[in-house]
């Protein structure tokens, strides 16, 4: 059964770059099966569904964050990546990753991990 | 980008109730619609996908209905550990938008 985990800072200063990783286990990033994705939730608010990235290295970003997101891909680590940039309050949220499932649900999910944006 | 919009937004019911939640889509999105469950501080769940497959695992009595831009997702008969908060999201067309959510508690 395979399972998500995000990783890095809990708290990033305003301006800064916010950068987490999403170690996979039980199964293989670069399987070629599944699209690998990351998802926001800001506290007490909905989800926000930031891209999605498959073992090539290609990626699709919600427009909305298109221009200060990175989502990057390691398969000798088993692991997939997400910047984002010039930080401000409005990011602070609960990031979670999760795995793409073949009518794009996503059907596997990390525990998430509560980033806070303050100085 | 495709607006979803759910309601109601809050519902109280009992357990044993049967419950009936909707999502509308600003635009036809096939059936490219997932419901997820979520329960506090807890990571969302995938509970229906493709707007009427139930995900392995998920109780029988979750069902979910529609096409195009309407959506229901049922609670058959409500059990303890149903109260939660629920989504849709469409996947039909990037970027995949979430429904606002519908928390569902105890009466």
């Amino acid at each position: 059964q395979v399972q998500l985990q995000e990783s890095g800072p809990g708290l990033v200063k305003p301006s800064e770059t916010l950068s987490l990783t999403c170690t996979v286990s039980g199964g293989s990033v670069s399987s070629g099966s599944h699209y690998w994705s990351w998802i926001r939730q800001p506290p007490g608010k909905g989800l926000e569904w930031i891209g999605h990235i498959y073992y090539t290295g290609s990626t699709i970003y919600n427009p909305s964050l298109e221009s200060r997101v990175t989502i990057s891909i390691d398969t000798s680590k088993n692991q997939f990546s997400l910047k984002l940039n010039s930080v401000t309050a409005a990011d602070t949220a609960v990031y979670y990753c999760a795995r793409v499932h073949p009518w794009w649900q996503l059907g596997d999910w990390g525990q998430g991990i509560l980033v806070t944006v303050s100085s | 980008d495709i607006q979803m919009t759910q309601s109601p937004s809050s519902l109280s019911a009992s357990v044993g109730d049967r419950v009936t939640i909707t999502c509308r889509a600003s635009q036809n999105v096939n059936s490219y619609l997932n419901w997820y469950q979520q329960r506090p501080g807890k990571a969302p769940k995938l509970l229906i996908y493709s707007a009427s497959t139930l995900q392995s695992g998920v109780p029988s009595r979750f069902s979910g209905s529609g096409s195009g831009t309407v959506f229901t997702l049922t609670i058959s008969s409500l059990q303890p550990e149903d109260f939660a908060t629920y989504y849709c999201q469409q996947s039909n067309i990037t970027p995949h938008t979430f429904g606002q959510g519908t928390k569902l508690d105890i009466k």
